[in-house]
């Protein structure tokens, strides 16, 4: 089936720091989410993407879609502890009869006192 | 956006018993899903629960193990059949707004089985 890689697995920044992770898939998709989940929590969504080469902001976050439409990243700009917690993308393609989500495998984001 | 409600929060069974899972939405919608999180884990898709039909399972998941109900547009329930520690997970679940975009998520089961 699709697989979603995201990278890197793992992230140990400091605070204040910007945050860049991506996400690539061996197959095209016509939606990109990208959420975030706290520990004991549900993914939350952050970011939706429809369109490839839509470039989305949501306060410190930025996520694009790519022109491929087969890959996807997510900037977090000054990033606080807040930030902390797994980010995963998901993939979507939008077409009636196929509603289900491909999930990333996961980036986890640590915030170093 | 839709508010999820999933019930119980976190669980702690023994082997062989089984447990249901309730999901609650603040709004009618047409399909909802069912996800395990494995520990450590990104999320998989057990099945899509479609009111007024049989649920359609992933490769992998099969009925008998986990049994799904949706009686109407705002609820369904997923059932873990003869646990085993190896179904010790996060189970969640998920609907789509906006028909085929947006996800969004019920707080999850945190199961245990001992």
């Amino acid at each position: 089936g699709q697989q979603l890689n995201q990278s890197p697995q793992s992230m140990f920044i400091q605070e204040g720091e910007d945050v860049s992770m991506n996400c690539t898939s061996s197959s095209i998709f016509n939606t990109w989410l990208w959420y975030k989940q706290d520990p004991g929590e549900g993914p939350v969504l952050l970011i939706a993407l429809y369109k490839a080469g839509e470039l989305t902001s949501n306060g410190r976050l930025t996520a694009q879609f790519g022109i491929t439409r087969k890959d996807s990243f997510l900037n977090i700009s000054a990033s606080i502890p807040s930030d902390v917690g797994i980010y995963f993308c998901a993939g979507h393609l939008g077409n009636f009869g196929n509603e289900k989500l491909t999930f990333g495998t996961g980036t986890r984001l640590t915030i170093i006192p | 956006s839709a508010v999820i409600s999933q019930k119980p929060s976190r669980d702690i069974c023994q082997r062989g018993t089984s447990l249901t899972i309730q999901c609650q939405v603040d709004s009618q919608v047409t399909m909802m899903f069912w996800y395990r999180q494995q520990p450590g884990q990104s999320l998989t898709l057990i099945a899509t629960a479609n009111q007024g039909s049989e649920a359609t399972y992933e490769s992998g998941f099969v009925i008998d193990k986990f049994p799904i109900s949706r009686p109407n547009l705002t609820f369904s329930t997923l059932t873990v059949s003869n646990m085993s520690p190896e179904d010790s997970s996060i189970y969640l679940c998920s609907v789509h707004v906006l028909a085929n975009t947006e996800a969004f998520f019920g707080q999850g089961t945190r199961l245990t089985v001992v």
